[in-house]
């Protein structure tokens, strides 16, 4: 069965550094999303993206973040100039057309 | 706006034993979904069970069924014959037409524990 795949499982950076996390959504799937759970909190929503941009993000999704298709088949999230505040778990997500999303099994992202 | 409940951050159940998990919540609006997610340890989140908000039989799949309250806001997860590969964080979800993007809003979870 296609599975949603992301890389790296668990990601160290210094705070300041640029970090992109990546996704493989199932193939032909076209709406992408991400997603983050801070340790002990709720996965909240932080974007959803089709047709090539951004159909909607939450308040969390400032300018420090940013989404790329940049082929076929890859999903990135970018963060410019990581905080402490940014360590979380991010998922990503895809669908088709229902409204049923996959999920990935998640980047640990901690800022140092 | 709209909000997702687990009151329970932890249960446990003995193998072959029946839990249910709950979950309440919010909105305004009528075209809706909710979802029951499993994730294992170390493992991606996996759709238990899905239930259109206007359809009122409750969904099932297998061992797995949920009691959809409507009016309540009450959404909870049954699972009959408990097994230890059930034994994972369960997230109850929802999601609706009306987003636009059908994004989800999810609970805190629940961590479940089967004990052998």
């Amino acid at each position: 069965e296609p599975e949603v795949t992301q890389t790296p499982s668990h990601q160290v950076t210094q705070m300041g550094q640029e970090v992109i996390l990546r996704c493989v959504p199932i193939s032909n799937h076209l709406y992408f999303y991400w997603y983050r759970q801070i340790l002990g909190q709720k996965v909240e929503f932080l974007v959803s993206f089709y047709n090539n941009e951004i159909s909607e993000k939450s308040e969390i999704f400032d300018d420090q973040f940013s989404v790329e298709r940049p082929d076929g088949s890859n999903f990135t999230l970018k963060i410019r100039s990581t905080k402490l505040e940014d360590s979380a778990m991010y998922f990503c997500a895809s669908r088709a057309s229902t409204d049923t999303q996959y999920f990935g099994p998640g980047t640990r992202l901690t800022v140092l | 706006a709209q909000t997702v409940t687990q009151s329970q951050p932890e249960m446990s159940v003995q193998e072959a034993e029946t839990v249910t998990l709950s979950c309440t919540y919010d909105t305004s609006e009528s075209d809706y979904y909710l979802f029951w997610y499993k994730q294992p340890p170390s493992r991606q989140m996996i759709l238990v069970i899905r239930q259109e908000a206007y359809k009122q039989q409750n969904a099932t799949e297998n061992r797995f069924s949920v009691n959809f309250q409507k009016a309540a806001k009450s959404f909870s997860l049954k699972i009959s014959d408990s097994q230890l590969g059930d034994a994972a964080m369960y997230f109850c979800a929802y999601t609706n037409r009306a987003s636009g993007t059908y994004k989800y809003i999810f609970g805190t979870g629940t961590r479940l524990k089967v004990l052998a």
